[in-house]
């Protein structure tokens, strides 16, 4: 079975600090890796999404994640966070022939102006 | 356009009664996913239809749970025999096809007394 593992349960930065979310997933053979993000009273959007190619992806709002296959990780980055980042953020992956995604427990962040 | 709706928003009820919780996904999504999301952790799979056929209701936790989507659109997740552990957020999910991304509803609040 899959599953995923996301480092830190809450993170607190201030404005323009750089950001790092770490995710690593357990499956070993070829998946599709997401980030998804949840505003305060909004629903889950997708950040961004690696189904193959080039291993660095560019997201929405300035975010972007690496894939390292031989570390089985997908890390989440921005160089300069802003107030309106805060959030929940989610890691999840699809693999294996699998229907559905298999989320992390999230990570919520709170940005200090 | 519109995205993915669930109505309702909240709902509570009493242990041992029946709920109905419904998603009205996006026009012409094809895939349609149910998931449950308890406090402090990432949405967990329940159930997947592609078109009018559930597809893998693996995740479904026992034969309490059950989903139709009878016209290929609209999807009801029934839970009989509501039980207090049954309080969660339902989200509803939809893509154009298994492969494509999912865009998630708002989510209906379940609350089981």
């Amino acid at each position: 079975a899959q599953s995923v593992s996301q480092h830190n349960h809450h993170v607190i930065l201030s404005e323009a600090a750089s950001l790092e979310l770490g995710c690593n997933y357990s499956y070993g053979g070829t998946v599709n890796l997401f980030w998804y993000v949840q505003y305060p009273g909004q629903h889950l959007q997708l950040l961004l999404k690696y189904f193959s190619g080039d291993p660095l992806v560019k997201g929405i709002k300035g975010f972007e994640a690496e894939f390292i296959k031989s570390k089985f990780s997908f890390n989440l980055r921005k160089p300069s966070v802003q107030w309106s980042d805060t959030a929940e953020y989610f890691c999840a992956v699809n693999g294996g022939g699998a229907d559905g995604l298999t989320f992390g427990k999230g990570t919520h962040l709170i940005i200090q102006p | 356009g519109a995205g993915v709706s669930q109505t309702p928003s909240n709902k509570v009820t009493e242990k041992g009664k029946y709920v109905e919780l419904r998603c009205d996904p996006i026009s012409g999504h094809t895939a349609l996913y149910w998931y449950r999301q308890s406090l402090g952790q990432g949405p967990e799979f329940l159930i997947y239809f592609q078109g009018t056929g559930a597809a893998d209701d693996s995740g479904l936790p026992n034969d309490r749970f059950f989903a139709v989507r009878p016209e290929g659109s609209v999807s009801t997740l029934k839970i009989q025999r509501t039980e207090r552990g049954d309080s969660a957020v339902y989200l509803c999910a939809s893509s154009a096809n298994r492969e494509e991304t999912q865009y998630f509803g708002p989510g209906t609040r379940l609350l089981v007394l």
